[in-house]
């Protein structure tokens, strides 16, 4: 059901930097604006950034986001031990018309 | 800040109907501004969009999922809800409530969840 492709996982040691990607098609992340969430364990999912860059208010500027073609990517630098989450990006798909999520990226903090 | 919370039955018997109910708090769903979502996640699988309602009442549904699925808003409640009709195990998910903006996508915010189960 997953129609974006995430890494599985990604880690890095606190204060370094990590990138997620976010790998679509020409009718979801081409052709629409990426969002991405945090989920922390047992909360609910938490926007990070949409229109493939923009982050609401009081995200912290560690949180970037940037887009190219059919390919999404989440950067976040000074890793924190509480960014230790999942991430899942978000798109339109304007094939299907339906929201599409993708497949998810654990982020651990060594 | 709104907060949205899902609430129903965490277990339903195969051909029924599953029925769930979100209730929004620190906002009005009559604002006009959000688009009322639901999505699922099936243990072990991705996430998958189920569709959305608009205070007046309007809707858009997954296409593959839109012959089972009714969505329903009470605005005197400040409640949106959802009934999925005709129930399998393939059905069995956490089922997430949502608000959307900018005409329906994308989801800013989300309820925790809550999982339902089809099962005899």
């Amino acid at each position: 059901q997953s129609v974006l492709t995430q890494p599985p996982s990604v880690s890095a040691a606190p204060g370094q930097k990590v990138t997620i990607s976010c790998s679509g098609t020409s009718s979801n992340v081409g052709n629409s604006y990426v969002s991405w969430y945090q989920q922390l364990p047992g909360t609910a999912p938490k926007l990070l950034i949409y229109d493939n860059n923009r982050r609401p208010s009081g995200i912290p500027d560690r949180f970037s986001g940037s887009k190219s073609g059919t390919s999404a990517t989440l950067g976040i630098t000074g890793l924190q031990t509480g960014d230790e989450a999942d991430y899942f990006c978000g798109a339109w798909d304007s094939s299907l018309s339906v929201g599409v999520f993708g497949t998810g990226t654990k982020v651990t903090v060594l | 800040q709104v907060q949205l919370q899902e609430s129903g039955p965490g277990l339903v018997k195969p051909s029924q109907t599953l029925s769930l109910t979100c209730t929004v708090s620190g906002g009005s769903i009559s604002s006009g501004d959000y688009y009322w979502s639901w999505i699922r996640q099936p243990p072990g699988k991705g996430l998958e969009w189920i569709g959305y309602i608009y205070y007046s009442g309007s809707t858009y549904y997954n296409p593959s999922l839109e012959s089972r699925v009714t969505l329903s808003v009470d605005t005197s409640m400040n409640h949106f809800s959802l009934k999925l009709t005709s129930v399998t195990a393939a059905d069995t998910a956490v089922y997430y409530c949502a608000r959307a903006f900018n005409w329906g996508w994308p989801i800013d915010y989300w309820g925790q969840g809550t999982l339902v189960t089809v099962s005899s």
